[in-house]
């Protein structure tokens, strides 16, 4: 079964707006990573944050994470059209298994 | 650039044809996944090669087999194919619960 479950499952914004995408789990993790998707092409990795961490940065990115409440979000801040695509959040458990992905969120950046 | 590199990437066959799929990981990478990824959906693991041994697997039946060579590259076997196999493949490769790095994915049609 999935663990990660994303929301909202699309989101239409205009540019220049934040973007929040959230993201819940189920087990206890190791790390979560968020990845973005282009089209049906391959996913590229956004970020990882470790369970002990609680907030990360990446450019106009930010990510927090809630072990208690097995959550995280994804923080696009000033967003361009570029950003439109799917994003992704996978968790990974502590025995460096594989990933479990969520059914992701359509972002939309209208110009 | 990822450095971890897919072939082909795309693919016509047969439903009751077999496929191979290849994938080269990145330098300094020990472990390959692969991920089948249905349109509109998110990627659903298969399973995980680990120095060449196969080490986790998702829930997917035998005809979907794979080999991990010394190199660290990978293949993805797909025996008696089925139209329910038209997909988007992934291909990642990591070192120990990093950082998964994706391939730009194979798209198989099977009519």
């Amino acid at each position: 079964s999935q663990q990660g479950e994303e929301d909202p499952q699309a989101l239409s914004i205009q540019e220049g707006e934040n973007a929040t995408m959230n993201c819940s789990y189920k087990t206890s993790i190791n790390n979560l990573q968020w990845y973005r998707q282009n089209s049906g092409r391959g996913l590229v990795h956004l970020i990882l944050i470790r369970s002990n961490e609680r907030e990360k940065h990446s450019g106009r990115l930010r990510v927090t994470l809630d072990t208690s409440k097995k959550s995280s979000s994804l923080l696009i801040t000033a967003s361009r059209a570029a950003d439109t695509a799917s994003y992704f959040c996978a968790t990974r458990g502590n025995y460096g298994q594989n990933f479990v992905f969520g059914p992701g969120t359509r972002l939309s950046v209208l110009p | 650039e990822t450095g971890v590199t897919q072939s082909p990437t795309h693919l016509i066959k047969t439903r009751g044809q077999q496929v191979t799929l290849r994938c080269s990981s990145q330098s300094g990478h020990n472990t390959v996944s692969w991920y089948q990824q249905a349109l509109g959906q998110g990627p659903q693991f298969i399973f995980q090669y680990y120095r060449e041994e196969e080490n986790g697997r998702g829930n997917f039946p035998p005809r979907f087999s794979g080999l991990q060579f010394p190199n660290y590259s990978s293949e993805l076997n797909v025996n008696a194919l089925e139209l329910d196999d038209s997909a988007l493949y992934l291909c990642a490769s990591s070192s120990g619960g990093g950082t998964a790095f994706f391939g730009q994915g194979t798209r198989l049609t099977v009519v």
